[in-house]
């Protein structure tokens, strides 16, 4: 079965730092590019970020670049993206996805940004 | 552009047709995939490649594509197809966008 369990989210002021993890089992992780999605509250989807099978490759929506970084440790099948210098707009829920294309999500992780 | 336009809101009446468009230059160069995203759940796929469908996915669901425009139809829509609908594609420079997302009412 296919599983991603996302961590890390919580509470942080305006300036902060978080860093998010995905634990992914049930597929081959170092067999597939990985995505990061957030959704802020009552809003839509908004594709934030995605790496290479091998991490040689990375990809960043505007408003994050400089200030997140996606990363990957296919040993411990697991997917990060360190977000920095975050913003009252980063506030949302953070999801790891399975593909550049997507076929599987997971849950989620909510980072709340507000003084 | 990179962006994807849908219709914020769409309503239909049990048993009737349903169709949501999604609209963007991406769109006529690239695949096209569709989400449902039921509240407090992850989003599932509900057709990939423009007009395929994954298996477990009622046939009541479909894809098309045309030009710049592709279009979700759900037919013989029931109450439990009540969902957010988002369009997702890859823009150019290896960036991917979501469009904005229908609600669907069916009531």
């Amino acid at each position: 079965e296919v599983k991603l369990v996302e961590s890390g989210g919580g509470f942080v002021q305006p300036g902060g730092s978080l860093r998010l993890s995905c634990a992914a089992s049930g597929f081959t992780f170092s067999g597939y590019w990985m995505t990061w999605v957030r959704q802020a509250p009552g809003k839509g989807l908004e594709w934030v970020a995605n790496i290479k099978y091998d991490g040689s490759e990375k990809y960043y929506v505007d408003s994050v670049k400089g200030r997140f970084t996606i990363s990957r440790d296919n040993a411990e099948n697991s997917l990060y993206l360190q977000v920095d210098n975050l913003r009252a707009e980063d506030t949302a829920v953070y999801s790891c996805a399975r593909g550049r294309d997507i076929d599987f999500w997971g849950q989620g992780t909510l980072v709340s940004v507000s003084s | 552009s990179y962006e994807l336009t849908q219709p914020s809101s769409v309503s239909v009446s049990p048993g009737q047709t349903a169709r949501i468009t999604c609209t963007g230059d991406v769109v006529a160069k690239k695949f096209t995939r569709w989400f449902q995203q039921k509240p407090g759940q992850a989003p599932i796929v509900l057709i990939y490649r423009d007009s395929e469908r994954p298996s477990g996915i009622p046939d009541r669901f479909s894809g098309s594509s045309s030009g710049t425009t592709v279009t979700l139809t759900i037919s013989e829509a029931q109450v439990e197809d009540e969902a957010d609908y988002y369009c997702y594609s890859a823009a150019e420079n290896n960036i991917w966008v979501f469009g904005g997302g229908t609600k669907l009412t069916v009531l």
